[in-house]
């Protein structure tokens, strides 16, 4: 079954601490993506991977983190220095960086206390 | 700034009947727009997309017209089914330099039996 896969589905962390999301797909895809969605608003982008070894900052980067040393996949760090870290966080990909049918996975809820 | 905006937060709709939800943006450089759409606990999926040189793209029961010159979309879903109450993202993608999607901030649809 090819997919996106997000583990855990739900995430509690302390203030202060970072915390790493994880993200897997195996559909072969060369761009991933991390969205962050609040309630009322729109999924943001944090940031996005067009290849591996390579990745840029999206609309909302500051407090996060990335790496992409393997195509299948991109995890994402949530720092201490992230003032409003509480969110759903939604990983994506897609063939190749500017197709717009992206694939999502289920999502990881995040709450910092 | 919002880019894309979804004005109506909710939706309800008879069984049947037509569902039309609405989309306006503001940048003339979005060259394809998409809807996604959402269950709870879920991560979006793609639905159907229209490019900036058409006006209707339809796929089975969901259409999707764009109005360029109001900067207006909108998707119709006839005849609307229960499995249809979701969460609906309007999405755009840019036309300079990144191919990142700009989504909306989402409308939810309750189709009542």
């Amino acid at each position: 079954d090819g997919g996106i896969t997000q583990s855990p589905k739900y995430l509690f962390r302390k203030e202060g601490q970072n915390v790493t999301l994880s993200c897997e797909q195996n559909l072969n895809h060369d761009a991933m993506y991390w969205y962050r969605q609040d309630p009322g608003q729109g999924l943001r982008l944090i940031y996005y991977s067009q290849i591996v070894n390579d990745f840029q900052k999206g609309d909302i980067a500051e407090g996060y983190s990335v790496s992409r040393e393997k195509k299948e996949s991109f995890p994402l760090t949530v720092t201490s220095a992230q003032k409003n870290p509480t969110a759903f966080y939604l990983c994506a990909s897609s063939i190749v960086a500017d197709s717009y049918e992206q694939y999502f996975g289920p999502g990881t809820r995040l709450t910092v206390t | 700034d919002q880019q894309v905006k979804q004005n109506s937060p909710s939706l309800s709709v008879q069984e049947g009947r037509i569902s039309i939800l609405n989309c306006d943006y503001t940048n003339s450089m979005f060259d394809y727009f998409l809807w996604y759409k959402k269950y709870p606990a879920e991560g979006p999926t793609f639905l159907i997309s229209i490019s900036s040189i058409k006006d209707k793209n339809e796929d089975g029961r969901f259409t999707v017209f764009l109005n360029k010159s109001a900067k207006h979309l909108s998707l119709h879903i006839v005849p609307s089914q229960p499995g249809d109450s979701a969460v609906y993202f309007c999405a755009a993608r840019g036309n300079f330099g990144n191919e990142k999607l700009t989504f909306g901030t989402g409308t939810r649809l309750t189709i009542i039996p």
